[in-house]
């Protein structure tokens, strides 16, 4: 079976670009989770879904981040515009029932901001 | 405070030697805790959960201690491919999902 894919596993950006990352996740899941690491701040919630409605978004960092999961099967991380700052790896996660706590994760998304 | 904080190590531990760390965490009000374990550039996966009781799974055994507020993972035997970073994670609202990672505790297991 297909873990949680996200797509681009890499990507270099100009500061003041948008960046757009994306995430498919388990068939069947019905809660869908970002989350940003770093060295300095370890794993960060950022937001997360439940049955495609944004329940928490309170660790999104400012108004340039935004997430939107239109359906089951798809959701997006956008910044705009990026800074350097924002140069971390974004992990999404889907889990398969409420407060299961097992969350499976994707392979990350590697952004570099110059 | 940090919310949850773990001694980041490394600890270097020889092939057959037990090891154990800990984790703290700030919310007393937090309910339901787990190990994940993640291994070098890739993704988190979970080890095992914690319960109040104590719980077992093979070579690794975890136990939480509320009235500290801190939680604990022993690994036994330990064996090469156990050497990776291991983070304790907490839920600590109620009625959410979200779950809150220490930055983890990187363990070398030496030949």
């Amino acid at each position: 079976d297909a873990g949680v894919i996200q797509s681009p596993r890499h990507e270099v950006t100009e500061m003041g670009q948008e960046v757009t990352l994306r995430c498919k996740p388990i068939s069947g899941h019905n809660s869908l989770f970002w989350y940003r690491q770093t060295m300095m701040r370890g794993l960060e919630l950022l937001i997360y879904f439940n049955n495609n409605v944004p329940i928490d978004d309170s660790g999104m960092p400012e108004d340039r981040f935004s997430a939107k999961m239109p359906n089951a099967s798809f959701s997006t991380l956008k910044i705009q515009p990026s800074e350097p700052r924002d140069s971390a790896v974004y992990f999404c996660a889907s889990s398969p029932r409420d407060f299961s706590y097992e969350q499976y994760f994707g392979p990350g998304t590697r952004l570099t901001v110059t | 405070r940090k919310e949850v904080e773990q001694d980041p190590g490394p600890f270097n531990v020889p092939e057959g030697a037990t090891v154990a760390f800990n984790c703290t965490y700030s919310n007393s009000a937090s309910q339901s805790f787990f190990w994940y374990r993640q291994d070098c550039r890739k993704e988190p996966k979970l080890l095992m959960s914690v319960y109040s009781s104590g719980n077992e799974d093979g070579r690794f055994t975890a136990q939480l201690n509320r009235a500290s507020q801190y939680i604990s993972l022993l690994i036994r035997d330990s064996k090469l491919s156990d050497s990776a970073t291991y983070l304790c994670v907490v839920n600590m609202i109620r009625g959410q999902e979200g779950l809150t990672f220490g930055k983890g505790t990187h363990l070398i297991i030496q030949p």
